[in-house]
């Protein structure tokens, strides 16, 4: 079963455009989702998180909108560049002391210049 | 970055030996992860370990083993390796339950043929 549903699975983007991506979760538990990004070779690497006391949260050119209503987030990419160009992953998670992060399957962006 | 080291990187075995992934980390972190990630799937938790000694499944755990005897060091043990495990290992750690970033490893590449 698919806790965190994520899309597109590929996304092309043209350089300075915006990219968005979007996650639906299941669980009403989850308190805690994080964007990850990861680059080929490489480990993922925390992007920006939110909680779902706030609608949205912003760090630089990225975004991310929450909808607890919908059971849905998503990130935005503002004037997109192709070092952006990763894949990216949304996370869920409730709170406690485990915390275990379910993982959406990812999107692969690429930026074109 | 969180100091975790995973060895070996890349690894060709056999179906039917054992196989031993590590993970060592410098942060003296509590809570330690164990994910693999395979095309489709995200990053999927095996195992996780939230103290010495202290470990328990995750949602795809069948076929691995684990242990900690040693806050920096968690071993990820495949009994008798099969192909369906060939994949990229990622190990990771978390700080304590108040904090919620999970770190990342750079990852181990298994092919089992």
């Amino acid at each position: 079963q698919q806790q965190v549903k994520q899309s597109p699975q590929s996304l092309i983007v043209q350089k300075g455009g915006i990219s968005i991506i979007n996650c639906a979760y299941e669980n009403t538990a989850f308190d805690y989702f994080p964007w990850y990004q990861q680059f080929p070779g490489k480990g993922p690497a925390l992007l920006i998180a939110i909680r779902p006391d706030v609608s949205e949260k912003k760090e630089g050119r990225f975004t991310i909108s929450f909808n607890k209503s919908a059971k849905q987030f998503s990130l935005h990419i503002m004037d997109s560049q192709p070092g952006d160009s990763a894949t990216y992953f949304c996370a869920a998670s409730r709170g406690g002391a485990t915390n275990k992060l379910i993982f959406g399957t990812g999107t692969l962006l690429a930026v074109q210049p | 970055d969180a100091g975790i080291t995973q060895s070996p990187r890349h690894k060709v075995t056999e179906t039917g030996t054992p196989v031993t992934l590590r993970c060592h980390q410098t942060e003296n972190h509590r809570y330690m992860y164990w994910y693999r990630q395979d095309p489709g799937h995200g990053l999927r938790l095996i195992h996780y370990s939230y103290g010495v000694k202290d470990t328990d499944k995750g949602e795809v755990s069948d076929g691995y083993s684990v242990s900690r005897s040693k806050t920096e060091d968690f071993l990820l043990t495949l009994e008798s390796a099969t192909s369906s495990q060939t994949s990229v290992y990622f190990c990771a750690t978390r700080t304590g339950i108040t904090g919620n970033t999970i770190y990342f490893g750079e990852g181990s590449w298994l092919t089992v043929v």
